[in-house]
């Protein structure tokens, strides 16, 4: 079965700072690998995902994730966080050949400025 | 605006009542999907429909859940006798099988769901 797990329930940050948000997902076989992002009494829209080919993906607002097979993680990050990031970030995961996504709990992204 | 939608975007009621939430997708999109989620958690996938088939639904989805897509539109998602722990956010997604946005999926606002 397919599973998500993000470490971090919360992560504070300085505005202009890096950022990481970690994602560790399990399964035995291919699967396709999201970040949603939700912002404050708004709806979950996509980040970014990855399907197959390069497994550096680059989403919306300067966010990229890498794949890493090995690890089985697919973390977040941007280089210099702004106000406008606050918001929960939700990885996700989809078997390939099934229908269904599975969501992670979720990360608080919080920016101090 | 195309986008997915969700009524009604609240709901208070006493447990034990019935409740019923509609959900609209993207029209030209043949997958749709409930998804329940509580503060502090991801969402919980509950079932989904291809056109107006229900292909899967979660152990998660008791008997008093029922969930229908006549014509393979609209949805709805009934919950009879409501309790307690019945009260969260119903997100509804939609998607397409294929195509280059393939496993992506656009949601509504959600429909929250307070049980007194």
């Amino acid at each position: 079965a397919q599973s998500v797990t993000q470490l971090d329930s919360q992560v504070p940050v300085f505005e202009e700072a890096p950022v990481e948000l970690r994602c560790n997902y399990s399964s035995s076989v291919s699967v396709y690998l999201f970040w949603y992002v939700q912002y404050p009494n708004q709806g979950l829209q996509l980040l970014l995902k990855y399907l197959s080919g390069s497994t550096l993906v680059k989403g919306i607002n300067g966010f990229e994730a890498e794949f890493n097979k090995s690890q089985t993680s697919f973390h977040l990050r941007k280089p210099s966080v702004h106000i406008s990031d606050t918001a929960e970030y939700f990885c996700a995961v989809k078997h390939s050949s099934a229908s269904k996504i599975i969501f992670g709990s979720g990360t608080r992204l919080s920016i101090r400025p | 605006d195309t986008g997915v939608s969700q009524d009604p975007r609240h709901k208070i009621t006493k447990r034990g009542q019935n409740v019923t939430f509609r959900c609209d997708p993207i029209s030209e999109h043949n997958r749709l999907y409930w998804y329940r989620q509580t503060l502090g958690q991801g969402p919980e996938f509950l079932t989904y429909f291809q056109n107006e088939a229900q292909l899967e639904k979660s152990r998660l989805l008791s008997d008093r859940f029922s969930a229908e897509r006549p014509k393979g539109s609209f949805s709805t998602l009934e919950i009879q006798r409501t309790e307690q722990g019945d009260s969260a956010m119903y997100l509804c997604a939609s998607s397409l099988r294929t195509g280059p946005n393939t496993g992506e999926l656009f949601f509504g606002e959600g429909s929250r769901l307070t049980v007194l």
